[in-house]
């Protein structure tokens, strides 16, 4: 099983939809999960750091469940603005982050 | 700007020639971390630094790959006889030390711009 997966996409959606994206993870000593966001050639920026109880950011959600070894990351509303690629990464106390190959979304008007 | 920078943002060079990145991580940041980015992929972790000790190199992709954070403060990372194949993004990025204030997640990385190289 790979170290982590996500589904590529693309995820193409219209303005106001709501989309999910999943992050399943292999190393269950994980301790830390996060969601990127990373524009085409550009650096990934931190979307949200994921938290055991779940936590919401505006129109986004993003949520951990350790038994199945899963993170997910809700977009509500989705705004043109959220094209981009969203990647998910996991690490264990400070050490180096462990990515997905990232799922890009596409929303058109 | 007080993120994460580097230096060069582009390099092309020749295929067999060396070249040298820089990365100034965000101020009071400790620990900082390289990875290379390829197209369609995620980023994959090269190395990584707490102040000058380098504690993780053996995801390095070949002896010809090293890294280097002398006084704690910037790092560099050199690829010798560089080949067509290390074309790529290589990333820097970097984290506050557990227990500065106002520092809710220590874990987290912060990225710079990246230093996008083509080895023709």
């Amino acid at each position: 099983r790979k170290e982590v997966e996500q589904d590529p996409g693309p995820f193409n959606v219209p303005e106001g939809a709501t989309v999910a994206f999943n992050c399943t993870y292999s190393n269950s000593a994980s301790q830390s999960f996060f969601w990127y966001r990373q524009d085409c050639r550009k650096e990934p920026k931190l979307l949200m750091s994921v938290y055991s109880s779940g936590n919401e950011d505006g129109r986004f959600t993003a949520q951990l469940n350790r038994a199945s070894q899963y993170i997910s990351l809700l977009i509500r509303d989705s705004k043109l603005s959220d094209s981009a690629t969203y990647l998910c990464a996991f690490n264990q106390a400070g050490t180096a982050l462990i990515f997905g190959k990232g799922t890009t979304l596409s929303v058109s008007s | 700007d007080t993120g994460v920078s580097q230096d060069p943002r582009h390099k092309i060079t020749k295929r067999g020639q060396n070249v040298t990145f820089r990365c100034d991580p965000i101020s009071e940041h400790n620990r900082l971390y390289w990875y290379r980015q390829t197209l369609g992929q995620g980023p994959e972790f090269l190395t990584y630094f707490q102040n000058e000790a380098q504690l993780e190199k053996s995801r390095l992709l070949s002896d010809r790959f090293s890294a280097e954070r002398p006084k704690g403060s910037f790092s560099t990372l050199e690829i010798q006889r560089t080949e067509q194949g290390d074309s790529a993004m290589y990333l820097c990025a970097s984290s506050p030390p557990w227990g500065l204030p106002l520092v809710i997640r220590a874990d987290t990385q912060y990225f710079g711009p990246g230093t996008r190289l083509t080895v023709l």
